[in-house]
């Protein structure tokens, strides 16, 4: 499954509403689909799980969604801790492809 | 939670065997995917494949003739062989845990293997 990640790079303020896509080529089965973020130097982290499932310890303003094979995800009100780069993963079908990324930098 | 930690040389000749470590802790070894995971420089990520605790592998198809995973249950470790490497197999490279209908929870902090002579 090929996962297409827009836009490439994400510019916004504190405070304003984030949402990046992610177009999967094909169904992902049961929705397993997650999001990672990524800073500099660190490895990634995973953040949502199953399409819409908050991992533990990330904040509610963190939400994912789906239309077909459209996902979403949605940063309600940026924080500074948020600008990073952003993955989508499906994990339904081997081999378990990764998006090329979504920057989100502070404008 | 479970600790993963990658060791492993950072510097491998091109067409020689890149070969990594992982140490796990912190959760029962058994019932989980052990995962290999890498980033070219600047890059996105790419997983190589993983292995279950009682052996059995899948492997990405890019990757699949020159790599192989193993584990050691004993010492809760397993590895990564990349056979004939070449420059573009300069990356980071994590290792992760994974479990049936479950994303990549937790990730080793990296490890950057440079191939050049």
């Amino acid at each position: 499954i090929v996962l297409a990640q827009s836009p490439g790079t994400l510019s916004l303020s504190p405070g304003e509403r984030a949402t990046l896509s992610c177009r999967a080529s094909q169904s992902v089965t049961s929705g397993y689909l997650a999001w990672y973020q990524q800073k500099p130097g660190q490895a990634p982290r995973l953040v949502i799980y199953a399409t819409s499932s908050r991992a533990t310890g990330i904040p509610d303003r963190f939400s994912g969604s789906e239309s077909g094979t459209e996902f979403t995800l949605t940063i309600s009100r940026l924080e500074p801790e948020d600008f990073a780069v952003y993955y989508c993963q499906q994990y339904a079908t081997s081999p378990h492809t990764f998006g090329q990324g979504t920057k989100l930098e502070i404008k | 939670q479970v600790q993963l930690q990658e060791s492993g040389p950072g510097l491998v000749k091109p067409s020689e065997t890149l070969s990594l470590t992982c140490s796990v802790s912190g959760a029962s070894f058994t019932n989980y995917y052990w995962t290999w995971i890498r980033q070219p420089p600047g890059k996105g990520l790419e997983y190589i494949g993983y292995i279950y605790y009682k052996g059995s592998t899948n492997y990405n198809p890019s990757l699949e003739s020159r790599v192989s995973i193993s584990v050691d249950t004993s010492n809760n470790q397993f590895s990564l062989r990349l056979r004939s490497v070449t420059a573009a197999d300069t990356a980071v490279y994590y290792c992760a845990s994974t479990s049936r209908g479950r994303p990549f929870d937790d990730w080793g902090q990296g490890i950057l293997v440079t191939v050049s002579s």
